[in-house]
Parts: C-alpha cells; structure tokens; sequence
C-alpha cells in the first residue's frame, strides 16, 4: 500500500523560502515508472499544479510557478522535496504530495497547510 | 493554459437521485495517438484529500463503486452519480492532464 506523508515548517515569512519533503513508501522511487508531483489547493484558485520529478530528476513545471520553484528527489532516502522561493500570502495553501504519470495524478498525500505570514 | 468550467457551483439533490456534474475544457483534451480522454474526476470530502474516481474520462477507479460513470469527448464531460448515497455528499473537480499546466476545474458541490 502507497503511504505519501508531507513535513516541512507550516509557517514560512513573507519573501522567505517555502520548503516540503515528501517521504514515501511501499513504492520504490528509483524503480517506480511514476512521477512524484507536487499539487497545492486554496479557496480561491482551487487546486493548481505545481510540478513534478522522476527518479532520473526529470522534471516539469507549471509554468506560472517555474521561477520560483525546485523539485529534488533523494532515491536513497526514498523522498522528494518541493522549494517555492519569496512567498507571499498568496501561497498560502494545502500542499499535497502526489504519485503522477504525466498528469494522471493516482495518488495523494494527506495535504499539509502552509500559512505564510510574519 | 486549458481552462475547465464546471457546472452547477452546487448542485442539491435527493438520497436515491442522480446527479450530473458537466466539464467544459476550453480545448480538446483528446489525444489523436492513443485516441483517449485525458480527463479525469475527483471526488473530495472536507478536510480529505481529493480521490480520484474516473480516469481516460470514463475509466472508473478500482474500488469505485458502478453509480458513478464519466461520459464525453473532446471539450465536453459528464460525471453521473446515480442512486445517491448521503456518503457522496463531496466537491467534485474535473482536471486535464492533456498538457501541461495539468488544470483542474473549480469544483461542483453536491448538496443533500
């Protein structure tokens, strides 16, 4: 059985730096033929796809958020992370680690909130 | 970026009814090469993360129960629900995944 569980500080400073690790297991990374993503959720804009990784650090972003975004994964420890640079309150949101293949998202994790304020 | 509107916002209806959630892409999201949708529904209850119930538009999920079914191609989708449960009392969302930005509908909440 998949298990996707989020930790990461749930308050980050304005301009500050928005950092996420995503542990997973009972699906091996470095084998898997899926990509791990990163989804977020607000009332507002609803759920916005961030971005996601394979094992070989293929990586793909939505483009509203490139700039400001880093997906790494580490196979060893079976994790991959999510860095989202000079936050504001509008990324304030649930973040949800996933398990894609090109966008179909199969998987999701519990969801975490990240408030952004000083 | 491929833009999904959902309609109704909110839809009430009846234990035992049935209930249709429409999604318009404002492009096609058929992919000629493998002649599939690539649109799938989401069913999400408060504080859950999203659940995936239909995938290549009319694939139900393993576990999903059968009064639930997607229908439609190219820029047009429905997810019925039949026989309503007052377990399915959920927001529901479709989502693109045709290209990327990977987009996702503003939701339709069903109402008891």
């Amino acid at each position: 059985q998949l298990h996707l569980l989020e930790s990461g500080p749930r308050v980050v400073k304005p301009s500050g730096t928005l950092s996420l690790t995503c542990s997973v297991s009972g699906d091996p990374i470095s084998s898997s033929t899926y990509y791990w993503g990163w989804i977020r959720q607000t009332p507002g804009r609803g759920l916005e796809w961030i971005g996601c990784i394979d094992f070989r650090e293929t990586t793909y972003f939505n483009p509203s958020l490139q700039s400001r975004v880093t997906i790494s994964v580490d196979t060893s420890a079976n994790q991959f992370s999510l860095r989202l640079s000079s936050v504001t309150a509008a990324d304030t949101a649930i973040y949800y680690c996933t398990r894609e293949h090109f966008g179909e998202v199969s998987w999701w994790a519990q969801g975490t909130l990240v408030t952004v304020s000083s | 970026d491929i833009v999904m509107t959902q309609s109704p916002d909110s839809l009430p209806v009846s234990l035992g009814g049935r209930a249709a959630i429409n999604c318009k892409s404002s492009q096609s999201v058929l992919f000629r090469p493998n002649n599939k949708n690539h649109l799938a529904w989401f069913q999400q209850k408060p504080g859950q993360p999203p659940k995936r119930l239909i995938y290549w538009a009319s694939t139900r999920e393993s576990g999903v129960p059968d009064r639930f079914s997607g229908s439609g191609s190219g820029t047009d989708f429905t997810l019925t629900i039949s026989s309503l449960q007052a377990e399915d009392v959920a927001i529901y969302y479709c989502q693109q995944y045709y290209t990327i930005p990977y987009t996702f509908g503003l939701g339709t909440k069903l109402e008891i």
